[in-house]
């Protein structure tokens, strides 16, 4: 059973650009959740969503950032319009029924 | 919402060294707790957990017990190697069981 997977695992953009991070959650996992490490700092909860739903969307702000989970493909949180402060490391993470979450090995984004 | 505070880092000791990292939380409740460990350029692996008070949970020589009189989860390794070296986050939910809420982290440097 493979791990949850993220693609791209680095990712460029220059300001002004959009970027699109996915995540494939474990088989059989329907929860996914998005999380944002700034430098030396520890994890914050961006947005909660199962298969077509978001449930939680407190820690994403409100402008330019968007997160999806279809009924079929991967998840993906989308960036429009990035700038500097947006370069972090990306973390997905999954889980089967609301409990036990495993991550993926993260989507690093620099800003240009 | 819970929250977690974590012993501030870096930390450097020498191998076969104890190990304490202190973690403390505020929580309605009893919510599990967590600690996660993070190799360098990878994802966050689930180190070890405890689901209720007075629980010990334990892994790869790791141990920490769920005390509710000090609200505490105390990391702890009788005798640390090089390969432990990391960063560990001590983390529990939100609220209810999920999303979870992270410390800023603690970097554990160990040499031989």
């Amino acid at each position: 059973n493979a791990g949850v997977m993220q693609n791209p695992r680095h990712l460029v953009r220059r300001r002004g650009q959009e970027a699109r991070l996915r995540c494939s959650p474990m088989k059989g996992h329907s929860h996914v959740y998005w999380y944002r490490q700034l430098p030396e700092e520890g994890l914050k909860f961006m947005v909660y969503l199962q298969k077509e739903n978001i449930i939680d969307e407190s820690g994403m702000p409100k402008e330019r950032f968007s997160a999806e989970f279809p009924k079929e493909g991967p998840s993906i949180l989308r960036i429009q319009q990035v700038v500097r402060g947006d370069s972090a490391a990306y973390f997905c993470a999954s889980s089967p029924q609301n409990n036990e979450q495993f991550f993926g090995p993260g989507t690093r984004l620099t800003v240009l | 919402g819970n929250s977690v505070t974590q012993m501030e880092g870096p930390v450097t000791l020498s191998e076969e060294a104890f190990l304490t990292i202190n973690c403390t939380y505020t929580a309605t409740g009893y919510p599990s707790l967590f600690w996660y460990v993070q190799y360098p350029g990878e994802g966050l692996q689930l180190l070890l957990k405890a689901t209720k008070a007075d629980d010990k949970g334990s892994n790869k020589g790791f141990e920490a017990t769920y005390r509710k009189e000090t609200t505490s989860f105390h990391l702890e390794k009788g005798s640390v190697q090089v390969s432990d070296s990391a960063v560990y986050f001590c983390a529990l939910p939100l609220s209810g069981n999920t999303p979870l809420v992270f410390g800023k982290g603690t970097r554990l440097s160990v040499i031989a």
